[in-house]
């Protein structure tokens, strides 16, 4: 079946800028993450859903983050006012709920480039 | 605090090589540590651990882990240039999100 997709792959955005990035996850899975992976550093988490509920939104770094998934499949990170310090690539992952929770499934990505 | 350190951060070998990765972690409410291969693209998974001294094998990759001392080891033989890549541990805890380290960047040459 198919995996997690993400869209856009490549996002170039002026500061000062506001930017969604789209994740589609696999079907079936309630869990959904969002990770941001700096240059040469592991994934680090912003945050997660179980269903359309938020559960952890502890690693989103500022109050310009901010995420949703209303209807408990596809969800969307938004960054408003973007900084150069967001520059990065933004992974979604999904996994099915309890036993195999942790085994998540990543998506290609989303670049993020802030000028 | 949580955390998950890889070593080395970097690595050079010869196709035919073995090479061992190693990632040591402290972590409250352990519940699994995964292995992920990352090329210029999403993650992607090789194995999750869970039990001590039980060998996960896929292929030339093997992986254990050891509870008690904290630790694991993802092991490749035979080496190929196709293995090249940043090789990622994960700790997850229970109902929470994945804790990475920074990867191992493997270079293998011809």
């Amino acid at each position: 079946g198919a995996g997690v997709s993400q869209s856009p792959r490549y996002k170039v955005a002026k500061r000062g800028q506001d930017v969604a990035l789209r994740c589609d996850p696999i079907s079936g899975h309630v869990s959904l993450f969002w990770y941001q992976q700096a240059l040469g550093q592991g994934p680090e988490f912003l945050t997660y859903f179980q269903n359309e509920a938020q559960l952890d939104k502890s690693g989103l770094p500022s109050d310009r983050f901010f995420a949703e998934r209303p209807e408990g499949s596809v969800s969307t990170l938004k960054i408003q006012r973007t900084q150069q310090e967001d520059s990065a690539v933004y992974l979604c992952a999904s996994s099915l709920p309890s036993g195999s929770h942790n085994e998540q499934f990543f998506g290609p990505g989303t670049r993020l480039t802030v000028l | 605090e949580d955390k998950v350190v890889q070593s080395p951060l970097s690595l050079v070998v010869h196709e035919g090589d073995t090479v061992t990765l190693n990632c040591s972690y402290e972590v409250t409410n352990f519940r699994s540590l995964l292995w992920y291969k990352q090329e210029k693209k999403a993650p992607t998974f090789l194995f999750m651990l869970t039990s001590s001294g039980i060998e996960k094998k896929s292929g030339r990759l093997s992986s254990i882990l050891d509870k008690k001392e904290l630790f694991s080891i993802l092991n490749i033989t035979a080496t190929q240039t196709g293995d090249s890549a940043v090789y990622l541990c994960a700790v997850g805890q229970a109902g929470t999100a994945l804790i990475f380290g920074k990867g191992t960047t493997l270079s293998v040459s011809s």
